[in-house]
């Protein structure tokens, strides 16, 4: 089962910021949060991933709650070629069985 | 450029015809990957490989077969079609290393159909 929730629709204004949010409330200590993305039918893209600090990178950036139980992925400047299907997994390492979610389908409309 | 690159895009196939998607990537990554995606299932893992010779099953490994006889291939063996494998298929690698986490590297897809 997939070890988080997020809200399954978005919209965003291009130019705006976008926050996606991410509940993963079992999250275990020594799990990462990691987001990936997925545009039409391409292959999931890796955006960003974080323990417990916030961390930021050219793509997003990702703020981690104190007790971990959520996160936001922020994608500071929306385009329109950000739309896509946003995943949000916890895992013990980058090379774990990633389990994927439904994700959140985010739309940046002009 | 680092990539992972999956052969063929498109297959459409008959009952029990064997086939081979093969799946290659040039980042010298231990560990590879594959994941079908199907509407309302979203993306489940079929096998997995840590390293050379070394396989393991994931969430849906029947029907499929695979193997690591070389470190940058990884190919998904479906040995007798049937129609419930009509899916898009991803191939994946990863580095081993905790100074390369930097996710999955994923293929471009494989869209399969079985008819």
């Amino acid at each position: 089962d997939a070890k988080t929730t997020q809200p399954p629709s978005m919209d965003c204004a291009e130019g705006r910021a976008a926050n996606l949010p991410c509940n993963h409330s079992t999250i275990s200590g020594n799990e990462y949060v990691y987001w990936y993305r997925q545009i039409h039918s391409q292959g999931p893209q890796y955006i960003i991933h974080g323990l417990k600090n916030n961390e930021t990178n050219e793509m997003a950036s990702l703020i981690i709650t104190e007790d971990r139980k959520s996160s936001t992925l922020i994608l500071p400047h929306a385009t329109l070629r950000d739309t896509a299907v946003y995943y949000c997994i916890v895992g013990g390492t980058s090379y774990g069985k990633l389990t994927f979610g439904q994700g959140t389908i985010l739309t940046v409309h002009p | 450029e680092a990539q992972v690159t999956q052969n063929p895009r498109y297959l459409i196939t008959v009952t029990g015809k064997k086939l081979t998607v093969t799946c290659s990537q040039n980042m010298n990554h231990e560990y590879m990957s594959w994941y079908r995606q199907d509407p309302g299932l979203g993306l489940r893992q079929i096998y997995y490989s840590m390293n050379v010779e070394v396989t393991d099953k994931g969430d849906v490994p029947e029907g499929y077969k695979v193997s690591r006889k070389e470190k940058r291939n990884f190919p998904l063996i479906l040995e007798s079609p049937s129609p419930n494998q009509t899916s898009l298929y991803f191939c994946a690698s990863s580095s081993l290393l905790p100074e390369d986490n930097y996710g999955y590297t994923f293929g471009s897809g494989t869209r399969l159909t079985v008819v």
